[in-house]
Protein backbone atom coordinates (compact mmCIF):
# COMPACT_ATOMS: atom_id res chain seq x y z
CA UNK A 1 0.00 0.00 0.00
CA UNK A 2 1.02 3.76 -0.31
CA UNK A 3 3.43 5.04 2.17
CA UNK A 4 3.17 8.48 3.45
CA UNK A 5 5.75 9.83 6.16
CA UNK A 6 5.76 12.62 8.58
CA UNK A 7 8.76 14.00 10.38
CA UNK A 8 9.49 14.56 13.03
CA UNK A 9 5.92 12.81 15.12
CA UNK A 10 6.05 15.25 17.34
CA UNK A 11 7.63 18.63 18.49
CA UNK A 12 7.44 21.13 21.42
CA UNK A 13 9.00 24.63 20.90
CA UNK A 14 8.67 27.54 22.51
CA UNK A 15 6.21 30.47 21.67
CA UNK A 16 7.81 32.61 18.79
CA UNK A 17 9.83 30.55 17.38
CA UNK A 18 9.63 28.56 13.52
CA UNK A 19 8.68 24.42 13.34
CA UNK A 20 9.37 22.73 10.19
CA UNK A 21 6.71 19.88 9.31
CA UNK A 22 8.05 17.63 6.42
CA UNK A 23 5.56 15.16 4.59
CA UNK A 24 7.43 12.65 2.40
CA UNK A 25 5.80 10.11 0.03
CA UNK A 26 7.97 6.78 0.00
CA UNK A 27 6.89 4.47 -2.37
CA UNK A 28 5.04 7.08 -4.92
CA UNK A 29 5.15 9.98 -7.24
CA UNK A 30 2.59 13.29 -5.64
CA UNK A 31 2.22 15.86 -7.63
CA UNK A 32 -0.45 17.23 -4.65
CA UNK A 33 -0.28 17.15 -1.23
CA UNK A 34 -2.74 18.36 1.11
CA UNK A 35 -2.33 19.73 4.94
CA UNK A 36 -4.54 19.53 7.54
CA UNK A 37 -4.84 20.09 11.30
CA UNK A 38 -7.25 18.16 14.04
CA UNK A 39 -8.26 19.54 17.04
CA UNK A 40 -9.02 17.42 19.94
CA UNK A 41 -12.60 15.46 19.03
CA UNK A 42 -13.05 17.07 15.68
CA UNK A 43 -12.54 15.90 12.66
CA UNK A 44 -9.86 16.89 9.92
CA UNK A 45 -9.97 20.68 8.68
CA UNK A 46 -7.76 21.26 5.55
CA UNK A 47 -5.18 24.10 5.90
CA UNK A 48 -3.93 24.16 1.98
CA UNK A 49 -3.30 22.21 -1.21
CA UNK A 50 0.23 22.01 -2.18
CA UNK A 51 1.24 21.59 -5.53
CA UNK A 52 4.83 20.64 -6.64
CA UNK A 53 6.84 23.30 -8.30
CA UNK A 54 3.80 25.86 -7.48
CA UNK A 55 2.23 28.36 -4.68
CA UNK A 56 0.03 26.66 -2.21
CA UNK A 57 -3.73 26.96 -2.11
CA UNK A 58 -4.98 28.00 1.41
CA UNK A 59 -8.23 27.44 2.68
CA UNK A 60 -9.93 30.53 3.56
CA UNK A 61 -9.23 31.99 7.58
CA UNK A 62 -5.76 30.53 6.94
CA UNK A 63 -2.88 32.37 7.57
CA UNK A 64 -0.26 31.56 4.63
CA UNK A 65 2.42 33.60 5.79
CA UNK A 66 2.36 32.22 9.33
CA UNK A 67 1.73 28.47 7.54
CA UNK A 68 4.54 28.33 5.17
CA UNK A 69 4.56 25.11 2.45
CA UNK A 70 7.08 24.15 -0.05
CA UNK A 71 6.47 21.20 -2.22
CA UNK A 72 10.02 21.24 -3.62
CA UNK A 73 10.35 17.94 -5.38
CA UNK A 74 7.19 15.09 -6.01
CA UNK A 75 7.96 13.21 -2.86
CA UNK A 76 8.53 16.26 -0.06
CA UNK A 77 5.72 19.23 1.02
CA UNK A 78 7.08 21.03 4.20
CA UNK A 79 5.09 22.91 6.28
CA UNK A 80 6.52 25.91 8.40
CA UNK A 81 4.65 26.72 11.01
CA UNK A 82 6.64 30.77 12.28
CA UNK A 83 6.30 32.53 15.13
CA UNK A 84 4.31 29.62 17.21
CA UNK A 85 1.95 30.77 19.76
CA UNK A 86 0.07 28.47 21.88
CA UNK A 87 -2.83 28.25 19.92
CA UNK A 88 -1.13 27.00 16.94
CA UNK A 89 -1.23 23.30 19.66
CA UNK A 90 -2.23 21.02 17.46
CA UNK A 91 -1.75 18.06 15.34
CA UNK A 92 -0.65 18.35 11.70
CA UNK A 93 -1.18 15.73 9.05
CA UNK A 94 -0.34 15.67 5.36
CA UNK A 95 -1.82 13.43 2.49
CA UNK A 96 -0.62 12.65 -0.47
CA UNK A 97 -2.57 12.30 -3.57
CA UNK A 98 -2.10 8.69 -5.33
CA UNK A 99 -3.27 9.33 -9.23
CA UNK A 100 -6.40 6.89 -9.09
CA UNK A 101 -6.76 6.10 -5.87
CA UNK A 102 -7.30 9.18 -3.49
CA UNK A 103 -5.26 10.39 -0.64
CA UNK A 104 -2.63 8.65 1.60
CA UNK A 105 -2.43 10.07 4.99
CA UNK A 106 0.56 10.59 6.89
CA UNK A 107 0.81 9.51 10.73
CA UNK A 108 0.63 12.68 11.97
CA UNK A 109 2.67 15.55 13.73
CA UNK A 110 1.71 16.69 17.34
CA UNK A 111 2.93 20.27 17.84
CA UNK A 112 2.94 22.11 21.34
CA UNK A 113 3.73 25.36 21.66
CA UNK A 114 4.53 26.44 25.16
CA UNK B 1 -22.67 24.99 0.65
CA UNK B 2 -21.03 21.52 0.65
CA UNK B 3 -21.59 19.39 3.99
CA UNK B 4 -20.80 15.94 5.32
CA UNK B 5 -22.98 14.71 8.29
CA UNK B 6 -22.22 11.17 9.93
CA UNK B 7 -24.49 9.45 12.85
CA UNK B 8 -24.01 8.44 14.73
CA UNK B 9 -21.17 10.44 17.09
CA UNK B 10 -20.50 7.39 18.61
CA UNK B 11 -21.28 4.02 19.10
CA UNK B 12 -20.64 1.35 21.66
CA UNK B 13 -21.37 -2.20 20.24
CA UNK B 14 -20.74 -5.92 21.93
CA UNK B 15 -18.19 -7.87 20.32
CA UNK B 16 -20.08 -9.37 17.26
CA UNK B 17 -23.05 -7.70 17.35
CA UNK B 18 -22.91 -5.72 13.79
CA UNK B 19 -24.62 -2.61 13.03
CA UNK B 20 -24.10 0.71 10.82
CA UNK B 21 -22.90 3.91 10.64
CA UNK B 22 -24.01 6.68 8.53
CA UNK B 23 -22.65 9.57 6.25
CA UNK B 24 -24.89 11.55 4.45
CA UNK B 25 -23.98 14.61 2.10
CA UNK B 26 -25.18 17.54 0.35
CA UNK B 27 -22.50 18.10 -2.72
CA UNK B 28 -22.33 19.34 -6.16
CA UNK B 29 -19.98 17.61 -8.29
CA UNK B 30 -19.14 14.57 -6.30
CA UNK B 31 -15.75 13.10 -7.41
CA UNK B 32 -15.46 9.88 -4.42
CA UNK B 33 -16.73 9.01 -1.08
CA UNK B 34 -13.87 8.08 1.19
CA UNK B 35 -13.85 6.04 4.24
CA UNK B 36 -10.82 6.25 7.09
CA UNK B 37 -10.22 4.26 10.07
CA UNK B 38 -8.25 6.68 12.36
CA UNK B 39 -6.85 5.40 15.69
CA UNK B 40 -6.34 8.08 18.46
CA UNK B 41 -2.81 9.88 17.83
CA UNK B 42 -2.49 8.62 14.27
CA UNK B 43 -3.49 9.26 10.73
CA UNK B 44 -5.85 8.21 8.85
CA UNK B 45 -5.86 4.90 7.48
CA UNK B 46 -7.61 4.61 3.90
CA UNK B 47 -10.60 1.48 3.71
CA UNK B 48 -12.62 2.52 1.01
CA UNK B 49 -13.45 4.49 -1.57
CA UNK B 50 -17.05 4.40 -3.79
CA UNK B 51 -17.30 6.42 -6.90
CA UNK B 52 -21.39 6.10 -7.90
CA UNK B 53 -24.82 4.77 -6.60
CA UNK B 54 -25.10 1.57 -6.06
CA UNK B 55 -21.65 0.70 -5.64
CA UNK B 56 -20.51 -1.90 -2.97
CA UNK B 57 -16.70 -2.39 -1.20
CA UNK B 58 -15.93 -5.03 1.07
CA UNK B 59 -12.90 -6.00 2.94
CA UNK B 60 -12.94 -8.02 6.21
CA UNK B 61 -15.53 -7.39 8.29
CA UNK B 62 -16.68 -3.92 6.95
CA UNK B 63 -18.69 -3.16 3.98
CA UNK B 64 -19.00 0.09 2.55
CA UNK B 65 -22.05 1.08 0.03
CA UNK B 66 -23.17 4.18 -1.98
CA UNK B 67 -26.31 6.03 -2.79
CA UNK B 68 -27.21 9.51 -4.18
CA UNK B 69 -27.21 10.82 -0.89
CA UNK B 70 -25.80 9.02 1.87
CA UNK B 71 -23.16 6.08 2.12
CA UNK B 72 -23.33 3.06 5.24
CA UNK B 73 -20.04 1.25 6.53
CA UNK B 74 -21.34 -1.74 7.53
CA UNK B 75 -19.44 -3.71 10.59
CA UNK B 76 -20.71 -7.31 10.79
CA UNK B 77 -19.62 -9.03 13.85
CA UNK B 78 -17.06 -6.69 15.22
CA UNK B 79 -14.39 -7.47 17.44
CA UNK B 80 -12.52 -5.15 20.09
CA UNK B 81 -9.91 -4.26 17.67
CA UNK B 82 -12.41 -2.66 15.07
CA UNK B 83 -12.57 -0.11 18.00
CA UNK B 84 -11.76 3.56 16.05
CA UNK B 85 -12.90 6.66 15.00
CA UNK B 86 -14.69 6.13 10.89
CA UNK B 87 -14.18 9.52 9.06
CA UNK B 88 -15.85 9.59 5.90
CA UNK B 89 -14.95 12.30 3.04
CA UNK B 90 -16.64 13.34 0.36
CA UNK B 91 -14.19 14.59 -2.71
CA UNK B 92 -15.36 18.10 -4.67
CA UNK B 93 -13.80 19.39 -8.02
CA UNK B 94 -13.10 23.57 -7.22
CA UNK B 95 -11.18 25.98 -8.33
CA UNK B 96 -8.07 24.72 -7.41
CA UNK B 97 -8.34 21.01 -7.88
CA UNK B 98 -10.01 17.97 -6.07
CA UNK B 99 -10.08 18.10 -2.12
CA UNK B 100 -12.02 16.51 0.43
CA UNK B 101 -13.97 17.56 2.97
CA UNK B 102 -14.81 15.33 5.71
CA UNK B 103 -17.52 14.47 8.52
CA UNK B 104 -17.23 14.84 11.97
CA UNK B 105 -16.42 10.93 12.32
CA UNK B 106 -18.36 8.40 14.47
CA UNK B 107 -16.13 6.93 17.43
CA UNK B 108 -16.62 3.39 18.28
CA UNK B 109 -16.27 0.89 20.82
CA UNK B 110 -16.29 -2.74 20.48
CA UNK B 111 -16.23 -4.45 23.62
CA UNK B 112 -15.56 -7.97 25.02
Amino acid sequence: GAVVSQHPSWVICKSGTSVKIECRSLDFQATTMFWYRQFPKQSLMLMATSNEGSKATYEQGVEKDKFLINHASLTLSTLTVTSAHPEDSSFYICSAERSGLGQYFGPGTRLTVL
Amino acid sequence: EDQVTQSPEALRLQEGESSSLNCSYTVSGLRGLFWYRQDPGKGPEFLFTLYSAGEEKEKERLKATLTKKESFLHITAPKPEDSATYLCAVRILTGGGNKLTFGTGTQLKVEL
